[in-house]
């Protein structure tokens, strides 16, 4: 059973970067996985997936700052030059044959 | 390229709804479709699967209850939904499965409540 694991929280000053992990359950480590955006008061929005090897494709209209990486069990969103609309909770997303599976959220708060 | 949900409402326990996901800017029966939950203050969990060729799929405690089906001509997707409980209170979303859910609808909350 895959587990995706995520810390509840994080948060960087206006215009900083950020970096939130998601790191996946031994024995299923090669996993690809997906970032979602929730904004408050609004559905999920797919930004982009993360291959173990690190490279990443992003969803139409995602702008640049946002970027995925890898290493071994863990999968990477970095948002740079953070802006008060990143604002949101930032959902991992794995899937196989007859499973999808999402982490817990992680709420980053722009300061 | 939209996904757009609607029926939900409040019902008491025991009670049915039924959910519609209508698309546009895309065939939906080309795509495996899902129905995504996500109670108050909580995250996002998986409901079920409508796939390109007609298989379902449904988590544990829905199985028996929930009932996914798709009307091509409509292009919509909908989600039968009865003996409804507390712990089905949520809002519902569906979603493309772009491998991974590429789009994703606004939702529609369910409240089941007395």
């Amino acid at each position: 059973q895959v587990v995706l694991t995520q810390s509840p929280s994080a948060s960087a000053s206006l215009g900083a970067s950020v970096k939130l992990t998601c790191t996946l359950n031994s024995g299923h480590t090669i996993y690809a996985i997906a970032w979602h955006q929730q904004q408050p008061e609004k559905g999920p929005r797919f930004l982009m997936r993360v291959n173990s090897d690190g490279s990443h494709s992003k969803g139409d209209g995602i702008p640049d700052r946002f970027s995925g990486s890898s290493s071994g069990a863990d999968r990477y969103l970095t948002i740079s030059s953070l802006q008060s609309e990143d604002e949101a909770d930032y959902y991992c997303q794995t899937w196989g044959t007859g499973f999808w599976v999402f982490g817990g959220g992680t709420r980053v708060t722009v300061l | 390229v939209q996904l757009v949900e609607s029926g939900g409402g409040l019902v008491q326990p025991g009670g049915s709804l039924r959910l519609s996901c209508g698309a546009s800017g895309f065939t939906l029966s080309t795509y495996d479709m899902h129905w995504v939950r996500q109670g108050p203050g909580k995250g996002l969990e998986w409901v079920s699967l409508m796939g390109i060729v007609g298989d379902t799929d449904y988590l544990d405690s829905v199985k028996g209850r929930f009932t996914v089906s798709r009307d091509n001509a409509k292009n919509s997707l909908f989600l039968q939904m009865n003996s409804l409980r507390a712990g089905d209170t949520a809002v519902y979303y569906c979603a493309r499965d772009g491998h991974p859910f590429d789009i994703w609808g606004r939702g529609t909350m369910v409240i089941v409540s007395p």
